[in-house]
């Protein structure tokens, strides 16, 4: 079974505009954490935001924050304002389990910003 | 603060020869670990290591792959007799104990 399911391959959203990328993953872990990376296609890893199981606020980094559903198992990335330099693939992954190295990456999604 | 540092950024080899990916992790940052991204797929973890010690290994291919961390020095990822298959981005990050992995830009790894 997957781990982390990203269903979108690709996303376009105009300049300024708000976007929501997908994920959902499975685990029966109560402590697990949950991350997002961005991938420009120079081809580095930017790690974007981070979201603990166990924390009661939704994370939230400049125009980057977490959407945590507990419940349903989802922690969608939403990036407000979008702009052109956010073209870029983005992967969700989580850390569970001991010991807690284990990064298990989404297949990605690809989102192209629109001027 | 230097970020992670890997080199080469670029490495070919023939097959049957040996590659070597090395890892300088963030200053003060005394966990490391290498993943291997293929062509349109995300990154799959191989190996988790502290200094001297390999904390977990089970994403690693059971032959030919091997890693360290030793006391001194950068991390390194040796992978002997490449095949065709073995083409693909190796990163490695680094972090804290518990804290988020920040990545290096990653060695580009072909096998002609």
């Amino acid at each position: 079974a997957q781990k982390i399911t990203q269903t979108q391959p690709g996303m376009f959203v105009q300049e300024k505009e708000a976007v929501t990328l997908d994920c959902t993953y499975d685990t029966s872990d109560p402590s697990y954490g949950l991350f997002w990376y961005k991938q420009p296609s120079s081809g580095e890893m930017i790690f974007l935001i981070y979201q603990g199981s166990y924390d009661q606020q939704n994370a939230t980094e400049g125009r980057y924050s977490l959407n945590f559903q507990k419940a349903r198992k989802s922690a969608n990335l939403v990036i407000s304002a979008s702009q052109l330099g956010d073209s870029a693939m983005y992967f969700c992954a989580m850390r569970e389990g001991r010991p807690r190295g284990k990064l298990i990456f989404g297949q990605g999604t690809e989102l192209s910003v629109k001027p | 603060n230097a970020g992670v540092m890997q080199n080469p950024r670029h490495l070919v080899r023939r097959r049957g020869q040996e590659a070597r990916l090395r890892c300088s992790p963030m200053k003060g940052h005394s966990h490391v670990y290498w993943y291997r991204q293929l062509p349109e797929e995300g990154l799959k973890f191989m190996v988790y290591l502290q200094k001297e010690n390999i904390i977990d290994e089970s994403g690693m291919p059971k032959e030919r792959f091997s890693a360290e961390f030793p006391k001194e020095g950068p991390s390194i990822l040796r992978i002997q007799q490449v095949v065709r298959g073995d083409s693909a981005a190796y990163f490695c990050a680094s972090s804290p104990p518990g804290q988020p992995q920040h990545f290096g830009d990653g060695t580009r790894l072909s096998i002609l």
